[in-house]
Order: structure tokens, then sequence, then C-alpha cells
């Protein structure tokens, strides 16, 4: 009965590989978030669906791109890896537009060598 | 754009004590103002939330109070106990996205 669910856990690769990590709520939620938290743990918004509707892109590199085939799930597929990439990423997602408590998944650490 | 402070970046408090930490804000448009405890490894947990309109929620021993005018927010913990340590952030909404402050790590001291 996990509310929000990430896969995987893991994952370590290389520099130059393409990976994808999957976001799965079964909340009911309108809405779902892309988080990076870094070594020093900041916590920072990537992307922001609302229905399978792109709200928020918090400049990031466009090697990131999220996809949401349904208001279930947020997907984020990284291309062409990078040594900063490494971070943990987090999904998360609220109930909608005026309900803003946000509800995360486990995480994904990602590790890239 | 949003900015949020967080202050102390680490807090060390012997048991039974009580522990505050405090966030400043810039945006006045911001009206939504959660906290959320982070253990070693896990997710990050949401503890506690306050609205624009509210200017003090208390739930057992956490306690957030609020004042908009002065653009500040803190976390009270009462009787601390050891699973009480962890990473707390503070955050704001605005702008459709919450704002995350730099965190808190509290130690409980038994």
């Amino acid at each position: 009965d996990t509310a929000v669910s990430q896969t995987p856990k893991y994952l370590v690769t290389q520099m130059g590989n393409d990976k994808s990590i999957k976001c799965e709520q079964n909340l009911g939620h309108d809405t779902m978030y892309w988080y990076k938290q870094d070594s020093k743990k900041f916590l920072k918004i990537m992307f922001s669906y609302n229905n399978k509707e792109l709200i928020i892109n918090e400049t990031v590199p466009n090697r990131f791109s999220p996809k949401s085939p349904d208001k279930a799930h947020l997907n984020l597929h990284i291309n062409s890896l990078e040594l900063g990439d490494s971070a943990v990423y987090f999904c998360a997602s609220s109930p909608g537009p005026g309900a803003y408590e946000q509800y995360f998944g486990p995480g994904t650490r990602l590790t890239v060598t | 754009g949003e900015n949020v402070e967080q202050h102390p970046s680490t807090l060390s408090v012997q048991e039974g004590d009580s522990a505050v930490i405090k966030c400043t804000y810039s945006d006045s448009a911001s009206n939504y103002f959660p906290w959320y405890k982070q253990e070693l490894g896990k997710r990050p947990q949401l503890i506690i939330d306050i609205r624009s309109n509210v200017g003090e929620k208390k739930d057992q021993r956490i306690a957030v109070t609020l004042n908009k005018t002065a653009k500040h927010f803190s976390l009270h913990i009462t009787e601390t106990q050891p699973e009480d340590s962890a990473v707390y952030f503070c955050a704001i909404f605005g702008n459709e996205k919450l704002t995350f402050g730099t965190g808190t790590r509290l130690t409980i001291i038994p």
C-alpha cells in the first residue's frame, strides 16, 4: 500500500550513459514533482506536472526529460550522464491546486562514475 | 525570487529539553509553510504545516508559529526524544512550488 514509489532505489552507471527513474503514486493526486538532493542535502525542485501537463521546469539541463504517461506516473529520463548528476532524486505528489502538502517517494540514489 | 533562510544549521539538545528552528523568507505572496523531517537515508516526511491565515499550530510535542508581517516561522519541539534526531527542513509555497530551507541537523543527546 505504498503511497509514492520509485524504482530503482540505487543506480550506479558510467558517464555518458542514459538512464531512467520511474515514479508512481496511488494517492489519486493530480500533481507530481521531481526533486534533486545533492551531497549537502539541499532539496531543489526540478519539474512539476499537473494532470500530465508540465507546470514547472526549473532551469534543468535539457539532458533531463520528464514524462507523465498518466497522472499517477512521472518518469525521469537522463541522457549523457555527468559526474555532477550524482545525487538522490526524489519524486513527490500533492493533491492538486489549493492543496499544497507534498508526499515524497523513497528516493533513488544515482551514482555516476 | 523565493528565498528561505534556515537557522541554525546544526543543533544539539539534551534529551527532554526543547528545540527551536527558525526560517525567514522574502516572498510575501507565500501562503503555505510546511516542515519536513528527514532521517538518515530516508525520504523527507511532512510533520506539520501552517497556512498564512493561522499564527500557530500544535500537534502533540511539535508546534509551528508564523509571523507573516516579519516573514518568519519557527518549529518548536518540546520534551525531545532520541528519535527526534534528524535533519529538519522548512519550506515555503509560492509560484506553484515548494522552496526549501537549507536544513537543520538536530541531534538529541541522551
